[in-house]
């Protein structure tokens, strides 16, 4: 089955400084990659999605300065969440939609768990 | 606008007893519905989904889940579980189309003692 990695696994960082997450499909072509945010004990609440070569749109509420979202390339995504604070501490999910499928079904990632100091 | 509704937030069974967890989607359209499992410390797997056709589905593991459009529901069932079902269980509603956004219900938490 297609699969999609994450890289970091967890990072811990100083509050302020920032942190590049990667997402990317290893067997597949992604049109379409999705940034999830889940908090302990709840479900995945969607935060952007990105289209390859285009701006990401962002869920409302997201600040997108803050959690800046690249698609260049059609196996890779990156979310930096700049000027880290504790309350972006969280478990970070990428999930990528296969380009050539009819079904447009989604895979995820492992997830980056991020905590700030 | 979506939205999913897990009416079970935390289920314990004991092993072979049979399952059911209800979802209630809301969608002014044709929707497409998936269950995904996360096991502990995993990433989130598709377990069954629907798209068109027979609204009873079968998935890995065991598990079904029937469409019932009248009552916009998905519920997801397993005759006997076992321990290893101990996970947590995501519906999730997207519109039919590329461009939709899969949207997730809260989750339901199920703990299997052997």
């Amino acid at each position: 089955g297609a699969v999609v990695s994450q890289h970091p696994s967890w990072v811990i960082c100083k509050s302020g400084t920032s942190v590049k997450i990667e997402c990317r499909s290893l067997d597949f072509q992604a049109t379409t990659m999705f940034w999830y945010r889940q908090f302990p004990k709840q479900s995945l609440m969607l935060m952007a999605t990105s289209n390859e070569g285009s701006k990401a749109t962002y869920e409302q509420g997201v600040e997108k300065d803050k959690f800046l979202i690249n698609h260049a390339s059609l196996t890779l995504s990156t979310l930096t969440v700049t000027s880290a604070h504790p309350e972006d501490s969280s478990f970070y999910i990428c999930s990528a939609r296969d380009k050539s499928g009819l079904n447009y079904e989604q895979y995820f990632g492992p997830g980056t768990r991020l905590t700030v100091t | 606008a979506q939205s999913v509704s897990q009416h079970n937030h935390h289920v314990i069974l004991s092993e072979a007893a049979s399952l059911e967890l209800g979802c209630n989607y809301s969608y002014g359209g044709t929707v497409n519905l998936f269950w995904y499992v996360q096991y502990p410390g995993q990433h989130l797997q598709l377990l069954l989904k629907y798209f068109s056709g027979d609204p009873l589905v079968k998935g890995i593991k065991g598990f079904e889940a029937e469409f019932i459009k009248s009552k916009f529901s998905f519920n997801l069932r397993k005759p006997s579980v076992q321990w290893s079902d101990t996970a947590e269980y995501f519906c999730a509603v997207m519109g039919s189309g590329g461009y939709n956004k899969l949207i997730f219900g809260a989750g339901t938490r199920l703990a299997v003692h052997p």
